[in-house]
């Protein structure tokens, strides 16, 4: 169990720059969550897959962005015209879907993520 | 509309006392509950979890609390210890959605030696 792995673990870029995440799951993991975590905040639901299919989208995703989970393996996060609103703490997180239908998150340590 | 909600940003607790971290909800929904750890730089930590068939869950020095009625939830660590100084989250599921997990603000708590 080598974790659930962010890459990379800072980004800093210019407002109206495109960016992308990448975060590969612990390896039996079937379900991957997308989550942003601002300063004083709690992890902010983003979006979540089961396998490679992207089951539930929260209304704070805009248009601008957009996850994948080809394969049912890695997944990417990408960010388009980034705004300096977007700045924040990427976290990627997986859990194996099994008999119990609820299962713990691990975390990733994240992709911080700074808009000038 | 904040579903789980911290509402104590902070504790401060001396070394070998107990740790008392509260949480609220509001969703009847939720069935499932976590607390998670997070140091500073790190991604959150998963702690312990209490499912709502339950009043009760222990691990080690911690134990969560689960009061349905009062839609409330408790993390109790004891005895506490310098490394528990942290930032704990709790985290709130429901039974029949995607099973997303809804967190709260967090409360930081600092153990003094």
């Amino acid at each position: 169990d080598t974790g659930v792995s962010q890459d990379p673990r800072h980004k800093i870029t210019k407002r109206g720059q495109n960016v992308t995440f990448r975060c590969d799951p612990i390896s039996e993991h079937n379900r991957l969550y997308w989550y942003r975590q601002t300063l004083g905040q709690g992890p902010e639901f983003l979006t979540y897959f089961q396998n490679e299919a992207q089951l539930e989208k929260s209304r704070l995703l805009s248009d601008r962005f957009s996850a994948e989970r080809p394969k049912g393996s890695f997944s990417t996060l990408e960010i388009q015209r980034t705004e300096q609103g977007d700045s924040a703490m990427y976290l990627c997180a997986s859990s194996l879907l099994g008999e119990r239908a609820h299962s713990p998150l691990h975390f990733g340590n994240g992709t911080r993520l700074t808009v000038t | 509309d904040q579903q789980v909600k911290q509402n104590s940003p902070s504790l401060s607790v001396q070394e070998g006392r107990i740790s008392i971290l509260n949480c609220d909800y509001t969703n009847s929904m939720f069935d499932y509950f976590l607390w998670y750890k997070k140091y500073p730089a790190e991604g959150p930590t998963f702690l312990i979890s209490i499912s709502s068939i339950k009043d009760k869950n222990e691990d080690g020095r911690f134990t969560v609390f689960l009061n349905k009625s009062a839609k409330h939830l408790s993390l109790h660590i004891v005895p506490s210890q310098p490394g528990d100084s942290a930032v704990y989250f709790c985290a709130a599921s429901a039974v029949g959605g995607t099973y997303k997990y809804i967190f709260g603000t967090g409360t930081r708590l600092k153990v003094l030696a």
